[in-house]
C-alpha cells in the first residue's frame, strides 16, 4: 500500500543548530502537508505544498516539495527551544482516493538550551 | 478563530464498557475524521466521514467502532466494548476545501481502559 517514510525518527540538537526532517512517499502525491505536535498537544497544521519543486518559508522554517512530488523536507534554521515537538508530514495520493491523507511516522525534535 | 472541540478530555473506563467520544467540528466543514495516537507513537487514521456516511476506514476501525453525526453539529466515535489496547489519545479533525486541505484537530480525548 501507499506509504510515507519519514526520517530521522528522533533528533537531538543544541539550541542554535539547524534541523532537517525528510519525507519520502512510495507514490506520487498531489500535495504534502506538515504538522507540528507539541508534547502533550494536538497536531497543528504548518503548511501545504502543491506544486512540483515548490519551496515555502515561514520565518526560520523552510519547506520543500520534490520535483517528482514524492519527497519533501522541512528545515529549521537556528533551532530554539520553542521548536521542540514532533513534526509530521502527510500527503494526499495523486490517484485513487485522493482524499486519504497518508501520514509519516513523525520526527521528534529535542532542543538543548 | 474557529476550532474543533472534543469532550471528554479524559475518560477512564473498565474493559468491556462502551465509550462515546464527542466532537464538534468547525461549523462550515464537511469532512470529518477520527485519529488515534498511542502515547509517543504515530498518528493513526481511523475513519473519515462525509455526507453522512463513512468514506474511508482503516483496519483498526473494526466492528467495535462506529461513528455518527446525530444532530448536524456533533460527530461521535463509539467504542462498543473497550479493550486494554484501545487506550490512546483520540483526535477528531475536520476540513473543508474539498477534503484535501488543512486538517483542524481538536485537543483530543484521552481514553484509559483498565
Amino acid at each position: 500500500g501507499q506509504q510515507v517514510m519519514q526520517i530521522p525518527q528522533y533528533q537531538h540538537v543544541q539550541e542554535g543548530e539547524d534541523f532537517t526532517t525528510y519525507c519520502n512517499s512510495s507514490t506520487t502525491l498531489s500535495n504534502i502537508q506538515w504538522y507540528k505536535q507539541r508534547p502533550g498537544g494536538h497536531p497543528v497544521f504548518l503548511i501545504q505544498l502543491v506544486k512540483s519543486g515548490e519551496v515555502k518559508k515561514q520565518k526560520r522554517l523552510t519547506f520543500q516539495f520534490g520535483e517528482a512530488k514524492k519527497n519533501s523536507s522541512l528545515h529549521i534554521t537556528a533551532t530554539q527551544t520553542t521548536d521542540v515537538g514532533t513534526y509530521f508530514c502527510a500527503g494526499h495520493a495523486n490517484a485513487g482516493n485522493n482524499r486519504k491523507l497518508i501520514w509519516g511516522l513523525g520526527t521528534s525534535l529535542a532542543v538543548n538550551p | 478563530e474557529p476550532e474543533v472541540t472534543q469532550t471528554p478530555s479524559h475518560q477512564v473506563t473498565q474493559m468491556g464498557q462502551e465509550v462515546i467520544l464527542r466532537c464538534v467540528p468547525i461549523s462550515n466543514h464537511l469532512y470529518f475524521y477520527w485519529y488515534r495516537q498511542i502515547l509517543g507513537q504515530k498518528v493513526e487514521f481511523l475513519v473519515s466521514f462525509y455526507n453522512n456516511e463513512i468514506s474511508e476506514k482503516s483496519e483498526i476501525f473494526d466492528d467495535q467502532f462506529s461513528v455518527e453525526r446525530p444532530d448536524g453539529s456533533n460527530f461521535t466515535l463509539k467504542i462498543r466494548s473497550t479493550k486494554l489496547e484501545d487506550s490512546a489519545m483520540y483526535f477528531c479533525a475536520s476540513t473543508g476545501q474539498g477534503g484535501t486541505g488543512e486538517l483542524f484537530f481538536g485537543e483530543g480525548s484521552r481514553l484509559t481502559v483498565l
